[in-house]
């Protein structure tokens, strides 16, 4: 166990539909990372916040977008759901920035039918 | 650019032998480099990270070199085992700083 929790494990949703993320990093942790993992693919990097401030941007859709919250919690938010959206998405936290060691958590498992 | 190209994408090799994976990045001002590991499906899990003021790191089984001339650094596992059977991913520190980019990784497997 890493330390950081994601919910919902698995989500099933509909094409054109909404769904949350959302992510709670190791204590003490100031960065939270999301990545995007498809079938047969390696990690994509989506976004970094760091203390609630954006620290970097991958090639995220402009259908999602991300917050980090007073708590350090993070909600990674995607909208217009499309087929190719189904895939295992990470949270990762580290100390603070990204020459840290990052501590991925369970994922979410998002399936749009 | 960031770019990491991560090679071979797969690798099969008997228990006991050595197993070695490479890649090359792109960003000159990338200074740390850290390898995960992902077992089937489990979160990838760091094993071993070089920093730009090293040239390589051991651990038990495991090592890491860097050449920052050629901006390509290599992962080793000596002794292999059917535990370390698993899809490694390669990174590079790269957006300033910010951001890791990932390889695309490479599936280990190690037969009896």
């Amino acid at each position: 166990d890493s330390g950081v929790t994601q919910t919902p494990k698995h989500l099933i949703t509909a094409t054109g539909q909404r769904v949350t993320l959302r992510c709670s990093p190791r204590s003490g942790d100031l960065s939270v990372y999301w990545y995007q993992q498809s079938l047969d693919q390696g990690l994509q990097f989506l976004i970094h916040y760091y203390n609630g401030e954006e620290r970097a941007k991958g090639n995220i859709l402009e259908r999602f977008s991300a917050q980090q919250f007073p708590d350090l919690h993070s909600e990674l938010n995607l909208s217009s759901l499309e087929l190719g959206d189904s895939a295992l998405y990470f949270c990762a936290s580290s100390v603070s920035g990204a020459y840290n060691e990052q501590f991925f958590g369970p994922g979410t498992r998002l399936t749009v039918l | 650019g960031e770019n990491v190209e991560q090679h071979p994408s797969t690798l099969s090799v008997q228990e006991g032998d050595s197993a070695v994976i490479k890649c090359t990045y792109s960003d000159s001002a990338s200074n740390y480099f850290p390898w995960y590991k992902q077992e089937l499906g489990k979160r990838p899990q760091l094993i071993i990270d070089i920093r730009s003021n090293v040239g390589e790191k051991k651990d038990q089984r495991i090592a890491v070199t860097l050449n920052k001339t050629a901006k390509h650094f290599s992962l080793h596992i000596t002794e292999t085992q059917p535990e370390d059977s698993a899809v490694y991913f390669c990174a590079a520190l790269t957006g300033g700083g910010n951001k890791l980019t990932f390889g695309t990784g490479t599936q280990l497997k190690v037969e009896l």
